[in-house]
């Protein structure tokens, strides 16, 4: 258990309004993800952070913000959502000390956008 | 462009049986490669990773194999159960970039009593 806990879980909610999903992690990594799944397709890179205040864009990065105001916490935000982003979001932490480069992730948070 | 590919997309296998799953890739210079297993619902977790000089490593009944020249890897699921069924995904990652991973689209597992 790599300690990553992502909230919430589902959420349903209309084109247009502004979502956030939070990563929480226990462990003080440096390196946090945003991915989003969707079928067909592998894991995609929407943003990442390698410390507080230290962010950079992935792959997919359109209509997405990120936040990290502290180690423990990184906020994805859909600005507008649409239905293009409904999908599976999954958080990730890069392990370190022996587990250097391996990625845990979280549980997933499942985002539905009528 | 960095790319991943995973086949078959899908299979379905009996309870006990051995199957295998491919994986080619283009990305260059490598670093390393990962398999997840990712069951309904859940995130992936990680199976193996194997780095440029690894030829084979196993964990439990699941065994991977690096062609580091030909740039293949296998995962080989031995004596199959009913809670193999899942999603399994490579992952590649390259040297100057760690952190940009390459990910396949997976293989679903069906493991059928």
């Amino acid at each position: 258990d790599a300690g990553i806990t992502q909230s919430p879980r589902h959420k349903v909610t209309e084109t247009g309004t502004p979502v956030t999903l939070r990563c929480h992690q226990t462990e003080n990594h440096r390196y946090m993800y945003w991915y989003r799944q969707d079928p067909g397709h592998g894991l995609r890179l929407i943003h990442y952070s390698y410390g507080v205040k230290d962010t950079d864009k992935g792959e997919v990065s359109d209509g997405y913000s990120v936040s990290r105001s502290k180690t423990e916490d990184f906020l994805l935000t859909l600005e507008s959502a649409t239905s293009s982003q409904t999908s599976v979001y999954f958080c990730a932490i890069k392990g370190q000390g022996p587990d250097t480069g391996e990625l845990f992730f979280g549980e997933g948070s499942r985002l539905t956008v009528l | 462009k960095n790319q991943v590919e995973q086949s078959p997309q899908s299979l379905i296998i009996l309870e006990g049986k051995n199957c295998t799953l491919q994986c080619n890739y283009t990305v260059s210079p490598f670093s390393n490669l990962r398999w997840y297993k990712q069951d309904t619902g859940r995130g992936p977790v990680s199976l193996t990773i194997m780095t440029f000089s690894e030829n084979t490593k196993s964990n439990g009944r699941y065994t991977a194999t690096l062609d580091a020249d030909t740039k293949q890897s296998s995962l080989h699921i031995t004596a199959s159960q009913l809670s193999d069924s899942a999603s399994y995904i490579c992952v590649v990652s390259a040297l100057s970039n760690d952190y940009k991973l390459s990910f396949g689209a997976g293989t679903t597992v069906t493991v059928r009593a």
